[in-house]
């Protein structure tokens, strides 16, 4: 059972490109989010998805955008890359709104 | 969702039994109380969640509150591998997923 699946694990991108952060869940789960993870800070909420075709925005949504076709993928797209977003980014999926999420391992993304 | 406090940091024992406390002084009547952590260089992993009576897992334990307040997560004897930052958050079925906020958490450093 591979749980939450996060491609790709590093990447390096130039000011102004894009780019597409994957994820995928083999546990038909509702339930998607997106997160970032600044260094030494907590997790903040990018996007959620409570279904396929239905996403919503979280804290802070700015400067990327989401869509969810199918139950199991919820890309995450970065349309012009700027430093501010250099972070990790964690993607996780659950049951229901209430319940555990399962967090995948992470995509490490620099932007210089 | 409701805000959680929790200590900075704290420090144990190896093998000794761990009580990390987590305040939520404006709890309602629909949110749970989750706990997670986040091991160095990973993804935030469950740990246990709980409503009203105190809860058992193989990981943990989970004490709340008569008047829900506060809870504790108890670690029953301390391992170099619980090293971690521990999370408390409260989630509402009510609440879709908007804003489900780790905080910054308690960092548990577990000495030998």
């Amino acid at each position: 059972n591979a749980g939450v699946t996060q491609t790709p694990k590093f990447r390096i991108l130039k000011i102004g490109q894009s780019m597409t952060l994957q994820c995928a869940q083999d546990m038909n789960h509702n339930y998607m989010y997106w997160y970032r993870q600044d260094p030494g800070m907590g997790l903040k909420l990018i996007y959620y998805s409570v279904g396929a075709g239905i996403t919503d925005k979280g804290e802070v949504p700015n400067g990327y955008n989401v869509s969810r076709s199918t139950t199991e993928d919820f890309p995450l797209r970065l349309e012009l890359a700027a430093p501010s977003q250099t972070s990790v980014y964690f993607c996780a999926s659950s049951w229901a709104s209430n319940q555990p999420q399962h967090f995948g391992d992470g995509t490490r993304l620099s932007i210089l | 969702d409701a805000k959680t406090t929790q200590p900075n940091s704290m420090e144990s024992n190896e093998e000794e039994p761990v009580h990390l406390p987590c305040n939520h002084s404006t709890i309602s009547g629909t949110d749970y109380i989750h706990w997670y952590r986040q091991l160095p260089s990973q993804g935030p992993e469950y740990v246990i969640h709980g409503l009203t009576s105190n809860v058992n897992n193989r990981m943990a334990s989970l004490a709340i509150a008569e008047d829900r307040k506060s809870s504790t997560l108890i670690l029953h004897r301390a391992t170099l591998r619980d090293a971690a930052v521990y999370y408390c958050i409260l989630r509402t079925s009510d609440n879709y997923g908007q804003n489900f906020v780790f905080g910054p958490g308690t960092r548990l450093s577990v000495l030998p």
